[in-house]
């Protein structure tokens, strides 16, 4: 059975400072992996999607890089934003349709 | 283009009743799935359609059922609600689950008193 776990559960940082979130992953058998934003009480956002043949994506100050051998994903953003602040998900799929999520990682950018 | 559109947002009902959501998905996308979101469980698949079929279902009980609709439209329904399944209830649809990114609508928050 697949699990996701993603450290740090939360996390507090300053306006302007690089940042990295981790994520895990047990079974390497997977199609692709997501990162997604949550704003409270919203939908999620997809930010960006990686297939398991890739190895990295990026758009804009975000880069997603994943090591599937590992069974590791980290979310780098750039220049952090009061905007930026939000729960990012991982979510990997296996089993072919089904996407198994991690419980998230609370993100504070602070001006 | 239109996102996934959820209908209703909100619903309140009370134990032993039943509840029937909606989920349209982003013209021309052909997957459909749902997910149960809790503060404990965090995110959790329920099932996934596909061309009016189910492909995959999760580990939860059989008061919990879907179906999808020929335009791709698709509803989940569950039966004889419980306490614990307040939760919010998302859907997300793609062109095909395997390849593609999924975009979720906003939700129904479902209260169960």
């Amino acid at each position: 059975k697949q699990e996701v776990t993603q450290i740090p559960a939360a996390l507090s940082v300053p306006e302007g400072e690089n940042l990295v979130l981790n994520c895990s992953f047990t079974d390497s058998a997977i199609y692709n992996l997501q990162w997604f934003r949550q704003d409270p009480g919203k939908g999620l956002t997809s930010l960006l999607l990686i297939q398991s043949s890739q190895r990295e994506q990026t758009s804009g100050r975000l880069n997603a890089s994943l090591d599937k051998s590992s069974g590791r994903s980290t979310l780098y953003i750039a220049a952090s934003q009061p905007g930026d602040s939000a729960t990012y998900l991982c979510a990997v799929l296996s089993g072919y349709s089904t996407l198994t999520f991690g419980k998230g990682t609370m993100l504070l950018v602070s001006p | 283009k239109a996102g996934v559109t959820q209908t209703p947002r909100y619903l309140i009902k009370t134990r032993g009743q039943q509840v029937t959501l909606s989920c349209s998905p982003i013209s021309g996308h052909r997957s459909v799935s749902w997910y149960q979101q809790t503060p404990g469980q965090g995110l959790q698949f329920l099932f996934e359609y596909f061309s009016e079929t189910q492909r995959n279902k999760g580990n939860f009980p059989g008061r919990f059922s879907g179906r999808q609709f020929s335009n791709s439209r698709s509803e989940m329904n569950v039966s004889t609600l419980e306490l614990g399944d307040s939760a919010l209830y998302l859907c997300a649809s793609s062109w095909d689950i395997s390849t593609d990114t999924q975009y979720f609508g906003p939700g129904t928050r479902l209260t169960v008193l």
